[in-house]
């Protein structure tokens, strides 16, 4: 088993709406990363959670350190967020090795 | 501020050879890790470099090494490339080891042939 489980694999959406992609962790952690990536492999740091509930825009990202589960919602999606949204955890000795989901392939058609 | 740059953007080797890739962190930025993605299993860590020492290691064969300049600048290197090294190499940079944001360089393009 995967020591980062991300949810669902694949989301296809049409603008507007309410997106919720979720991630579930096995392991200790010091902190939680959301990240995202366009085609043509460019990644981008969304969040870093360790508690709590963190907001940029229409992105929010909350984390339930007690159930080891993250969630990363997108408000009045836009075609332009489509691309794959990936979780991943740093363990409690190093912020810098992190682990990583599978990642969630984000479609929003207009 | 110029982000995290790597060089080459593409590579193609074959089997045997070895390859060098370069990531150049965010002025500052005294950490550099660097990553795998392949289409099979996805982004896995390979290693982390502050203050020019290898401070973390993936779980890699020893064909895959690094390096961290004074100025920060980090080369990886993997010898005796084998198919399965096809992959995107990211690096990322932060300004330290404790919880802080990593900032990612465009990646460089392996092909193994």
């Amino acid at each position: 088993k995967n020591e980062v489980e991300q949810s669902p694999q694949n989301l296809t959406a049409q603008e507007g709406e309410f997106i919720t992609i979720n991630c579930s962790y096995s392991v200790g952690i010091s902190a939680l990363h959301w990240l995202q990536q366009h085609p043509g492999g460019g990644i981008v740091s969304l969040f870093m959670l360790s508690s709590g509930k963190k907001k940029h825009g229409r992105l929010i990202a909350t984390i339930n350190i007690q159930e080891k589960h993250s969630s990363l919602h997108i408000t009045a999606s836009h075609p332009r967020d489509s691309a794959v949204y990936i979780c991943a955890v740093s363990p409690p000795y190093n912020n810098n090795d992190m682990r990583f989901g599978a990642g969630t392939r984000l479609t929003v058609k207009p | 501020k110029a982000g995290v740059t790597q060089t080459p953007r593409y590579l193609i080797k074959t089997r045997g050879q070895q390859v060098t890739l370069s990531c150049s962190p965010i002025s500052g930025h005294r950490s550099v890790s660097w990553y795998q993605q392949t289409p099979g299993q996805g982004l896995q860590f390979l290693f982390e470099y502050f203050s020019e020492t290898q401070r973390n290691k993936g779980n890699f064969p020893g064909r895959f090494s690094g390096r961290q300049f004074s100025n920060s600048r980090s080369e990886m290197n993997v010898s005796t490339l084998e198919l399965g090294d096809s992959a995107l190499y990211l690096c990322a940079s932060s300004l330290s080891r404790e919880a802080d944001t990593q900032y990612f360089g465009p990646g460089t393009r392996l092909t193994v042939l």
